[in-house]
């Protein structure tokens, strides 16, 4: 069964950084593009950004261009998303997502 | 970048009736679209992509069409189950860009 769990969420002041982790299992997560999408309370679906199976691509939503930086370990079957410069327009609930499977999220709060 | 138009924002309707919500590219995107439904304080689930292509346990009832820049997704006979809000998103190149949503609700 494909599982993706999300952790390091939480409470970060304004211009502060969080390191978001997405844990794979039950699928060979080293052939798979992977991505990152977040919801803010009561909105739409945002898609944030996308790492290729080797890393040899990275892509960004503009919102996010500059200040978040994706990575995964495929040794550890792991997804990764660096948030710095953090606003509170990135305060949202983020999705480590591959096609068909999502995780439950991880509730990102930006606030002072 | 591609724009995706979704319509409409939010619709009513009775249990039974055809329900149809339209998806517009802004640009051609051959079929490289999903179809995403997200019931209230759920995580979103993949109903159809390929822009026609059901994913397996999906209901019967729903369905895709469409291709380059107009996309449709109909639930035949909606059930008070398929209240939910429904994106698309196009998946050729990034970004890989979310409509805005449409709230399907029982009248």
């Amino acid at each position: 069964e494909v599982q993706l769990v999300e952790s390091g969420g939480g409470l970060v002041k304004p211009g502060g950084s969080l390191r978001l982790s997405c844990a794979a299992s039950g699928f060979s997560f080293s052939n798979f593009t992977m991505n990152w999408v977040r919801q803010a309370p009561g909105k739409g679906l945002e898609w944030v950004s996308a790492i290729s199976s080797k890393s040899y691509y990275m892509y960004y939503a503009d919102s996010v261009k500059g200040r978040f930086t994706i990575s995964r370990d495929n040794a550890k079957s792991s997804l990764f998303l660096q948030m710095n410069s953090l606003r509170a327009e990135d305060t949202a609930v983020y999705y480590c997502a591959r096609g068909e499977s999502w995780g439950q999220g991880t509730l990102v709060t930006v606030s002072s | 970048d591609i724009q995706m138009t979704q319509s409409p924002s939010s619709l009513s309707a009775s249990v039974g009736d055809r329900v149809t919500i339209t998806c517009r590219a802004s640009q051609a995107i051959n079929n490289y679209l999903a179809w995403y439904q997200q019931k209230p304080g759920k995580v979103p689930k993949l109903l159809i992509s390929a822009a026609s292509t059901v994913h397996s346990g999906v209901p019967s009832r729903f369905s895709g069409s469409g291709s380059e820049t107009e996309f449709t997704l109909t639930i035949n006979s909606l059930q008070t189950e398929d209240v939910a809000t429904y994106y698309c998103q196009k998946y050729n190149t990034a970004p890989l860009t979310f409509g805005g949503g449409t709230k399907v609700e029982i009248k």
